[in-house]
């Protein structure tokens, strides 16, 4: 069993719509929380960092985490066709870079 | 993408080859990283870097060795290439290394493996 688990996809939603991307995880010890954006052919970029459980809003993004559940989700509000891209889940136990585990990513189409 | 060029940004070599990935930054990070991305796996670390000749082995390293000689370059070599390294390879950097801290990552460079 993988350390992070995301569905891949794809996720073709009208614009408009709002979005749910989530990851689930089976190490209890992770800490630090993040959401990445990739478009085609380049690198990631990073969107939200959450430490530790609760909400964190950002305008049309929203990053939640579970703790209990070992569950984070990334919502989109009034999702736009720029939003289509790939969205990568990661997380560390430590504050340390390179302990991050990424999740595989949530391919997102936002049709117009 | 931060001052992050990757070269080069496509490869095609022979198995068994040795294959050199260069990254270079002009933000002076002092902590650079190799990861590689295939389907189904998200990104790997394969190696990184805390400083001018200090690096260590993350989680994929077998079969790549990295050298760092100045601030701005890190170099990834695959010592003799095997289809299994067929992969998109990004660079990352970050300030100080901590998670608080952003990684940027390079555009990437997609190498394939014969």
């Amino acid at each position: 069993q993988k350390e992070v688990e995301q569905d891949p996809g794809p996720l073709s939603v009208p614009e408009g719509a709002i979005v749910s991307l989530n990851c689930t995880y089976s190490n209890s010890a992770f800490q630090y929380f993040m959401w990445y954006r990739q478009y085609s052919r380049k690198g990631p970029e990073l969107l939200m960092y959450t430490y530790s459980s609760g909400n964190k809003e950002d305008g049309r993004f929203t990053a939640q985490v579970d703790k209990s559940s070992k569950y984070i989700s990334l919502f989109i509000r009034d999702s736009q066709p720029s939003d289509s891209a790939t969205y990568l889940c990661a997380m560390s136990e430590g504050a340390e870079g390179f302990k991050t585990i990424f999740g595989a990513g949530t391919r997102l189409f936002v049709k117009a | 993408d931060a001052g992050i060029t990757q070269s080069p940004r496509h490869k095609v070599t022979e198995t068994g080859t040795p294959v050199t990935l260069r990254c270079h930054q002009t933000e002076n990070h002092r902590y650079m990283y190799w990861y590689r991305q295939d389907p189904g796996h998200g990104l790997r670390l394969i190696h990184y870097s805390y400083g001018v000749k200090d690096t260590d082995k993350g989680e994929v390293s077998d079969g790549y060795s990295v050298s760092r000689s100045k601030t701005e370059d890190f170099l990834l070599t695959l010592e003799s290439a095997t289809s299994s390294q067929t992969s998109v390879y990004f660079c990352a950097t970050q300030t100080s290394g901590g998670q608080t801290d952003t990684q940027y990552f390079g555009p990437g460079t997609r190498l394939t493996v014969l």
